[in-house]
């Protein structure tokens, strides 16, 4: 079954260290993963989408096959960074408009 | 400026009562979801619809139904609520074309007694 797991509840970082959010998969082929992000007491909304290639508020995410990840990076974390991340992938077949999300991993940077 | 919007941020209720919670969207999407939000164990699918009267059961469907008999609006439905369905209960939309993008409403935190 298609899974998405993120093995970290929490990341810790001082403010200036790099981050890189863990996210791995277990889809075939190349599925189109999503990172969302959720600050404190706001609503969860989409960080980035893997097959824009962009970068967002400094964060990226590549995929990488070989090792079915898909972590999501920024090289100077900011105070502001602080919240609760979630990795998503399709659920099932792609045009479902279903997605799988990871268990989340809380990131907390500390000045 | 997509909108999605939940009837309650915060319900308090007892075992047993039948709860209701509503969603409303003001984009026109096509696919509407109910997440349960639960600490260590992520977003987990309660329900999807993805058109007017139709849906599909997600990971944890067991003591919910849902009904969806407008386009906009997406109703939860806890028949006879438990102490294990304490939790927070998020809402999202989705366009057809675009759907690994979903808008997320607020949440209800959802106490049961």
């Amino acid at each position: 079954a298609q899974r998405v797991t993120q093995p970290e509840k929490l990341l810790s970082v001082f403010k200036g260290a790099p981050v890189e959010l863990k996210c791995n998969y277990s889809y075939s082929g190349s599925p189109e993963l999503f990172w969302y992000v959720q600050y404190s007491r706001q609503r969860l909304q989409l960080l980035l989408r893997h097959i824009s290639r962009e970068s967002i508020k400094g964060f990226t995410a590549d995929l990488n096959k070989g090792e079915t990840s898909f972590h999501l990076k920024k090289p100077f974390a900011q105070e502001e960074d602080s919240a609760m991340y979630y990795c998503a992938g399709p659920w099932g077949s792609s045009n479902t408009g279903k997605l799988i999300f990871g268990q989340g991993t809380t990131l907390q940077v500390k000045p | 400026d997509v909108k999605v919007t939940q009837s309650s941020r915060y319900l308090v209720k007892r075992t047993g009562e039948k709860v209701f919670l509503e969603c409303v969207q003001d984009m026109d999407h096509e696919n509407m979801f109910w997440y349960r939000q639960d600490p260590g164990l992520g977003l987990r699918l309660i329900y999807f619809s993805y058109d007017v009267k139709m849906k599909e059961k997600g990971d944890i469907p067991e003591g919910y139904s849902v009904s969806r008999e407008k386009k906009e609006r997406f109703s939860l439905i806890l028949e006879s609520a438990s102490t294990n369905q304490t939790s927070m209960y998020l809402c999202a939309s989705s366009l057809r074309t675009r759907s690994g993008e979903q808008f997320f409403g607020p949440g209800t935190r959802l106490t049961v007694l």
